[in-house]
Parts: structure tokens; C-alpha cells; sequence
């Protein structure tokens, strides 16, 4: 069964500084992965996903995220934290098939100060 | 592309009331999912559809929920006799084609509370 953690339900950092969320995955196949963010009373945006082409992710609003069969990783990263970073990140995973639903992770609050 | 929208946004019934959710998808996609997302978690599944037809449902679908989608465009979720557990958000999300790398984009959710 596939499953997704992600280390850290609440991250602090300050404006400017390096932002990095981990996600590790479990998956007997491989997997599809992605990232999402929610924003307070809104639904979730994707981020980046991951499919099986370049390991190295870039997505929207600078992040990034690396993904890494030996470590099953994905983490996401981004150089310069924003204040309109705030919000709630989700990884997802799902498998290489058609129609899979998407499983999540418990999610990552980001808080950012000035 | 109007995006994914969910009808009502917020919906407080008492115990043992019925309930009903309506979603539009993205107009040319052809999957719709249905999630629920309780405080502190993240989205959970609940069932799929393809077209019209209701492909898989999880576990955690109880006999007192159903779903349908005719037509193949919008979708409802009814939920009968609610229970105070049944207090959540329920999100919608619909995507088009692919073989599971296909992004699946989300509605803004219908927040139930159940007194």
C-alpha cells in the first residue's frame, strides 16, 4: 500500500530565509508524487508533481522539489521564504496507473515571519 | 476554465438530517474524486468516478453515503441520517485523461458541521 509522510506538522521560518518541507513516500510501485498548498478557505493548488521524467521538480512560486528513489524522498525547497508563503502543504502520492486517487499526507502549516 | 466549483461552502444540519453536495467539474474532464478533510488531516479519499460511472470507493464510505454523477458532468454527494462525525470538508477535484499523472484540480470544499 502506498502511504506519505511528512516530517513536521508546523514549520516557522523568517522572510528571506531557506524554506525545506520532507516528505517520504512508501510505494511497492513506482510512484507518481505530488505537492499541493491550501490556502485558509480556499481548495488546494498543485504546486509540482513528479512523473517518472526529470528527478529535479520546479513548480510554481519558486519551490522546487527533488525526488529520490534511495532516500524515498521528495522534499520541497525554496531558496527565499515569502510572507505569502503562509499556508498548508500537502504531499500526495499515487500510482502509475490510470484514475488512482491521490494519497496525502497530514500536511505541513508554514508559518512565515517578518 | 472556470475551475472546479462546490455547492453550498459551508452547511450546518443536526444530527439524524440528510444532506446533499452538488460539484461542477472543469467542463472537459472526465474523472471526478471526492475527498474528505477533517481538522489536522489531510484529504482523504472517498470515492471516483469516471464519466459516469463510479469506478472505486474507499472504506471509509459508509452505507448512509452516495454518490452519483449523471451524465457524466456534475456531481452530487449525499450523505443520510448525519452523524457528528460526519462533521468535515468535503472537497471535490476533477482531472482529464492520463494514467494517474494527470493533476487533479480542486474545488473549495463544502464545510459540513453536524450539531
Amino acid at each position: 500500500a502506498q502511504s506519505v509522510t511528512q516530517l513536521g506538522s508546523h514549520v516557522s521560518v523568517s522572510e528571506g530565509a531557506l524554506v525545506l518541507l520532507r516528505c517520504n513516500y512508501s510505494s511497492s510501485v513506482p510512484p507518481y508524487l505530488f505537492w499541493y498548498v491550501q490556502y485558509p478557505n480556499q481548495g488546494l493548488q498543485l504546486l509540482l508533481k513528479y512523473t517518472s521524467a526529470a528527478t529535479l521538480v520546479k513548480g510554481i512560486n519558486g519551490f522546487e522539489a527533488e525526488f529520490k528513489k534511495s532516500e524515498t524522498s521528495f522534499h520541497l525547497t525554496k531558496p527565499s521564504a515569502h510572507m505569502s508563503d503562509a499556508a498548508e502543504y500537502f504531499c500526495a502520492v499515487t500510482l502509475n496507473q490510470a484514475g488512482t486517487a491521490l494519497i496525502f499526507g497530514k500536511g505541513t502549516t508554514l508559518s512565515v515571519s517578518s | 476554465d472556470t475551475g472546479v466549483s462546490q455547492d453550498p461552502r459551508h452547511k450546518i444540519t443536526k444530527r439524524g438530517q440528510n444532506v446533499t453536495f452538488r460539484c461542477d467539474p472543469i467542463s472537459e474532464h472526465n474523472r471526478l474524486y471526492w475527498y474528505r478533510q477533517t481538522l489536522g488531516q489531510g484529504p482523504e479519499f472517498l470515492t471516483y468516478f469516471q464519466n459516469e460511472a463510479q469506478l472505486e470507493k474507499s472504506r471509509l464510505l459508509s452505507d448512509r453515503f452516495s454518490a452519483e454523477r449523471p451524465k457524466g458532468s456534475f456531481s452530487t454527494l449525499e450523505i443520510q441520517r448525519t452523524e457528528q462525525g460526519d462533521s468535515a470538508m468535503y472537497l471535490c477535484a476533477s482531472s482529464l485523461g492520463g494514467q494517474g499523472r494527470e493533476t487533479q484540480y480542486f474545488g473549495p470544499g463544502t464545510r459540513l458541521l453536524v450539531l
